[in-house]
């Protein structure tokens, strides 16, 4: 089976702009969830998409949102980008929402000049 | 929330020693993940341990939820296992947490 795909795999964005990331599951998996991970922060969980339903949240603010299709194929945007949005961005995909064991993407990194 | 502490947060060792990383948490899990972040920023399983041990080749690890700690046990170390390990649990609030992660880096 392939694994989790995310692309691009960089990215290099202006302060203001917004951005889209895509993130496509292992095959049959059918939760994703979202992860940034920066130097200062290490990695914080964004949000959890299952059956094209947000299921969980952290604690980002309202910029940061996300959707998932039928196929369970998951993006994730940032609006109006600020300089600390630099970071790895990681999606990874389970069976099921829920104590499933995570697969992760290679991340895509984004720089915000 | 749930805190989840992992310990030693650097570990530099010569090839051939072995290692223990801890992870500590907070609260109740439902979950425990370890993974290996390569240089390139990739997150590899290592494993899903909610409860017992197990092993793969040099590498096992045995979380007692019961005492809220996990611990990943490196053998006969190489280069390649260099980089950042980290734990991650999975709480009630049904919300991963991972730890800050220990950088282990093998000198040759």
């Amino acid at each position: 089976k392939a694994g989790v795909t995310q692309t691009p795999r960089y990215l290099i964005k202006t302060r203001g702009q917004q951005v889209t990331l895509s993130c496509s599951p292992i095959s049959g998996h059918r939760s994703v969830s979202w992860y940034q991970q920066t130097p200062g922060q290490g990695l914080q969980f964004l949000f959890e998409y299952f059956s094209e339903t947000q299921r969980n949240k952290g604690n980002f603010p309202g910029r940061f949102s996300g959707r998932q299709f039928s196929n369970s194929r998951s993006e994730m945007n940032v609006s109006t980008l600020e300089l600390g949005d630099s970071a790895l961005y990681l999606c990874a995909s389970s069976l099921e929402t829920g104590v499933y064991e995570q697969y992760f993407g290679p991340g895509t990194r984004l720089t915000v000049t | 929330g749930i805190q989840v502490e992992q310990s030693p947060p650097d570990l530099i060792l010569q090839e051939g020693a072995n290692s223990t990383l801890r992870c500590n948490f907070s609260d109740s899990v439902n979950n425990l993940q370890w993974f290996h972040q390569n240089p390139w920023g990739q997150l590899i399983n290592l494993f899903y341990i909610p409860s017992g041990t197990k092993q793969n080749g040099r590498l096992s690890a045995t979380t007692v939820a019961t005492e809220r700690y996990s611990l990943l046990y490196i053998s006969s170390s190489q280069t390649t296992d260099s980089g950042v390990y980290f734990c991650a649990v999975y709480s009630s609030a049904s919300k991963i947490i991972f730890g800050s992660g220990t950088r282990l880096s093998i000198r040759p």
